[in-house]
């Protein structure tokens, strides 16, 4: 069965600094990784995907993802936070492009 | 263009009433998700279409949840006799094209959701 653990129900960087949120999954095939944000009161966004194309995945906003199959993650990185970069974030799996399994999502707040 | 767009936003019903919520997908796009996001947590699958075929049907918690779409555009997720563990944030996702599409055009797109409190 497919599942995804996020490391750090909230997370709190200073504006400027890296953002590092962590993401393991489980999944008995080669799978669909995402990160989707979440804005309060509103939908979920798709960050970036990874569909086994590359291993670095680069999203928008400045974000970007490595799928690591030896380490089973697929962590989300930012190289300098930005206040609009509050959100809840969430890491998710698919493996065969349809159902998505997501995980409890992290909190990120940004430190002025 | 517009996005997914659902109906109403907010919800609250009485315990044991019915409540239906209703989906409005980008139009065009074959496949339709719900899921159901509890508070403080992650949106969790509940049912999806390809069209007006319910392919999978494996999340809905009980059966007093149901889900149709009838003409393969609008979707309603319609719950009967509301319980308070129904209380939830549920979403709609729509895209372009059904699963195992080689392409990359499944991307699923999102609704605002609907905020159910049940009483």
């Amino acid at each position: 069965a497919q599942s995804v653990t996020q490391l750090g129900s909230h997370v709190s960087v200073s504006e400027g600094a890296l953002v590092l949120l962590r993401c393991n999954y489980s999944s008995s095939v080669p799978p669909y990784l995402f990160w989707y944000v979440q804005y309060p009161n509103q939908g979920l966004q798709l960050l970036l995907k990874y569909t086994s194309a590359a291993t670095l995945v680069k999203g928008i906003n400045g974000f970007e993802a490595e799928f690591k199959k030896s380490e089973t993650s697929f962590h989300l990185t930012k190289p300098s936070a930005h206040m609009s970069d509050a959100a809840e974030y969430f890491c998710a799996v698919s493996d065969r492009g349809d159902k998505i399994i997501f995980g409890k999502g992290t909190r990120l707040h940004i430190l002025p | 263009g517009a996005g997914v767009s659902q109906s109403p936003r907010y919800k609250v019903a009485k315990r044991g009433q019915d409540v239906a919520l209703r989906c409005d997908p980008i139009s065009g796009h074959v496949s339709l998700f719900w899921y159901q996001q509890a508070l403080g947590q992650g949106p969790e699958f509940l049912t999806y279409f390809q069209n007006e075929a319910q392919l999978d049907k494996s999340g809905l918690p009980s059966d007093r949840f149901f889900a149709e779409r009838p003409e393969g555009s609008v979707s309603t997720l319609k719950i009967q006799r509301t319980q308070q563990e129904d209380s939830a944030v549920y979403l709609c996702a729509s895209s372009l094209v059904g699963s195992r599409s080689p392409s990359n055009n499944n991307e699923q797109f999102f609704g605002p959701g609907t905020r159910l409190t049940v009483l």
